[in-house]
């Protein structure tokens, strides 16, 4: 039972343009959503995050849109550098524990 | 300041060895997590520590996992007699608090042969 789903399992983009990264979740008990970042060898590091009550949060070149009737949240870098290459991971979760999706493979080409 | 750290980066093991993997959380998160990502997946939850509550282990896929927590400091996760499908990067996260932001170490590879 995937609770969470990245359906691109790669994206390649062009160095200066948005990268739009997509998730789907079924579970609408959900009330906060993440967005990870993994280099090879590395642990994911935390990216940006919002909650069930807000449909937008931005932090710089990311923002985060929550769409809670769709059940579906999307990142947006832009714009995109070399430097994002990494594989992306939404995760969402109610209380404790985090269910991420499969990732999303961004290739930021110069 | 120290993120989270595990031990060993790497371990290859034969089929029916135990192994034990080590994390140590940031200095004052009381919130320890571990995770699995099998190649090509996502991270799947195994394990929640919190303080001194009985931990979470609803995650643990089989009886041969184990894990335990000193306090609100080191995690080792066991895994007895391995099989080739333990095969997998194990994770450790810490945070704050329970339902705070998570924050992963580099993970500890396994290869069972």
């Amino acid at each position: 039972d995937q609770q969470v789903k990245q359906n691109s399992p790669s994206l390649s983009v062009q160095e200066g343009r948005i990268s739009i990264l997509n998730c789907d979740y079924t579970n609408s008990m959900f009330d906060y959503f993440l967005w990870y970042k993994k280099y090879p060898a590395e642990g994911p590091t935390f990216l940006i995050s919002i909650s069930s009550i807000k449909d937008k949060n931005e932090d710089g070149r990311f923002t985060v849109f929550l769409n809670k009737s769709a059940k579906h949240l999307s990142l947006h870098i832009v714009p995109s550098q070399p430097g994002d290459s990494a594989v992306y991971f939404c995760a969402a979760s109610r209380g404790n524990k985090l269910v991420f999706g499969a990732g999303t493979i961004l290739r930021v080409k110069s | 300041g120290a993120g989270v750290s595990q031990s060993p980066s790497n371990k290859v093991t034969e089929k029916g060895k135990d192994v034990e993997l080590r994390c140590d959380p940031i200095s004052g998160h009381t919130a320890l997590y571990w995770y699995r990502q099998r190649l090509g997946q996502g991270l799947e939850f195994l394990i929640y520590f919190q303080g001194n509550s009985a931990p979470d282990k609803s995650g643990l896929p089989s009886d041969r996992f184990s894990a335990e927590r000193t306090g609100e400091s080191v995690s080792t996760l066991t895994i007895q007699r391995t099989q080739q499908e333990d095969s997998a990067v194990y994770l450790c996260a810490s945070s704050y608090g329970a339902g705070e932001t998570q924050y992963f170490g580099p993970g500890t590879r396994l290869l069972v042969l």
